[in-house]
């Protein structure tokens, strides 16, 4: 059964850092990992998709890397500004029918004025 | 630019009751998922659905739940005797192909009283 895993829980950092988001997965015969971001009390924004095949996405900011033979994906945020607060979650799916989604339990991120 | 549109907002229910959750996915798109997060849990994928039948469910899409789409843009979830359980955000999202990224709509607050 895949387990999907996020460290740190929760980050605080000051407005300016880079920083970096760390997911790691149990089995890696995944078809893609996709990036979200939770604001509170709202849905799940969609930041970044990496097929298996690739190893890393860029989207402003933002860049993606996957190793899947080491089942583990990072999110770069570069130059970090309190609109980024929130909470990211990565997740996994299989090459299967279904396109089923495997969740991690999300990084909560403050980013401090 | 289009999205996923979810009604209610919040349902407030009794035990014992069903509900219906409705969603309006992309109109391109293809592929159908319900997914839910129990307050300070992972997101957890329930059902996905593709050509007016279910790809894929998980053990918790048990025999109280079920998923139709009755007309050309309506998705709906449905809980035939809702327990306390159940309460939790419930999430639709859509992708227009299978194993493609998906969007996720702004989702449904259930409360079981």
């Amino acid at each position: 059964k895949q387990e999907v895993t996020q460290i740190p829980a929760a980050l605080s950092v000051p407005e300016g850092e880079n920083l970096v988001l760390n997911c790691s997965f149990t089995d890696s015969a995944i078809y893609n990992l996709q990036w979200f971001r939770q604001d509170p009390g709202k849905g799940l924004t969609s930041l970044l998709l990496i097929q298996s095949s690739q190893r890393e996405q860029t989207s402003g900011r933002l860049n993606a890397s996957l190793d899947k033979s080491s089942g583990r994906s990072t999110l770069y945020i570069a130059a970090s500004q309190p609109g980024d607060s929130a909470t990211y979650l990565c997740a996994v799916s299989r090459n299967n029918a279904g396109n089923m989604l495997t969740f991690g339990g999300g990084t909560r991120l403050m980013v401090k004025p | 630019e289009p999205e996923v549109t979810q009604t209610p907002s919040h349902q407030v229910t009794q035990m014992g009751q069903e509900v219906i959750l409705r969603c309006v996915p992309i109109s391109n798109h293809l592929y159908f998922y319900w997914y839910r997060q129990i307050l300070g849990q992972k997101v957890e994928f329930l059902v996905s659905f593709y050509n007016n039948e279910i790809s894929e469910k998980s053990e918790i899409f048990d025999d109280q739940f079920s998923v139709e789409r009755p007309d050309g843009s309506n998705f709906t979830l449905k809980i035939r005797s809702t327990k306390l359980e159940d309460s939790a955000m419930y999430f639709c999202a859509s992708s227009e192909q299978g194993l493609n990224e998906q969007y996720f709509g702004p989702g449904t607050r259930l409360t079981v009283t």
